[in-house]
């Protein structure tokens, strides 16, 4: 019952530098979600993916990539990293999309970028 | 971009102390729903609500959401040092024609502590 599987869980950058976050998920769940959290902040959307073959861009996405790699699998990509991408990362995933599905998250990752 | 607004920001009582967390907004959510958050986790889903007036309760948590479906609360009767944790509420909103845009959109979150 591993739910969502984030990693790497902490991770320190230099500015400049790229680096994929890993999210895999084993519900069969088909909708999948990046998510940043900063204090004050709440959640913010960078990313999501409806159902496989699909990504959409969220509230924050500028400075992120991501691939839905597979149903399973759903990574975000920092190409040239920035103090401001300082963050915790929470990836997500929904049996459906809309409704009253509720979300199962990873257990984040935390990211510095110096 | 539409927000969602909870207070307090924060809270901190003492064991065995009622306290009440709101979710507001000015638009009309087509669902909503409660997770909380411990230090060094992810969000976990509490409840979620979809019918105006709805009133759920999972043991000393009481949720509610409002009759027009623009706010919610949560209530804890008693509450005890294992509730301390960010309780986070997250809407899905409905346009005018009541589609569901799908995203959920949280709100900033309510840091509560609990003292023994």
């Amino acid at each position: 019952n591993a739910g969502v599987t984030q990693t790497p869980k902490f991770q320190v950058l230099k500015t400049g530098q790229s680096m994929t976050l890993q999210c895999a998920q084993d519900m069969n769940h088909n909708s999948m979600y990046w998510y940043r959290q900063d204090p004050g902040m709440g959640l913010r959307l960078i990313y999501y993916s409806a159902s496989e073959g699909t990504t959409d861009k969220g509230e924050v996405p500028n400075g992120y990539n991501v691939s839905r790699l597979n149903k399973r699998e759903f990574s975000l990509r920092l190409e040239s990293a920035a103090p401001s991408q300082t963050s915790v990362y929470f990836c997500a995933s929904s049996d459906g999309f809309g409704g009253g599905y509720g979300y199962t998250f990873g257990s984040g990752t935390r990211l510095t970028v110096v | 971009t539409q927000l969602l607004e909870q207070s307090p920001q924060f809270l901190s009582i003492q064991e065995g102390e009622n306290l009440t967390v709101y979710c507001n907004s000015s638009s009309v959510f087509s669902s909503l729903q409660w997770y909380r958050q411990e230090p060094g986790e992810g969000p976990v889903l509490l409840v979620t609500v979809v019918t105006g007036g709805e009133v759920k309760k999972l043991k000393r948590l009481t949720f509610q959401f409002g009759d027009a479906r623009k706010d919610s609360s949560l209530h804890i009767t008693a509450a005890q040092p294992g509730d301390t944790g960010l309780y986070l509420c997250a809407g899905r909103y409905s346009n005018a024609g009541g589609t569901s845009y799908g995203k959920l959109t949280f709100g900033q979150g309510t840091i509560l502590t609990v003292h023994p």
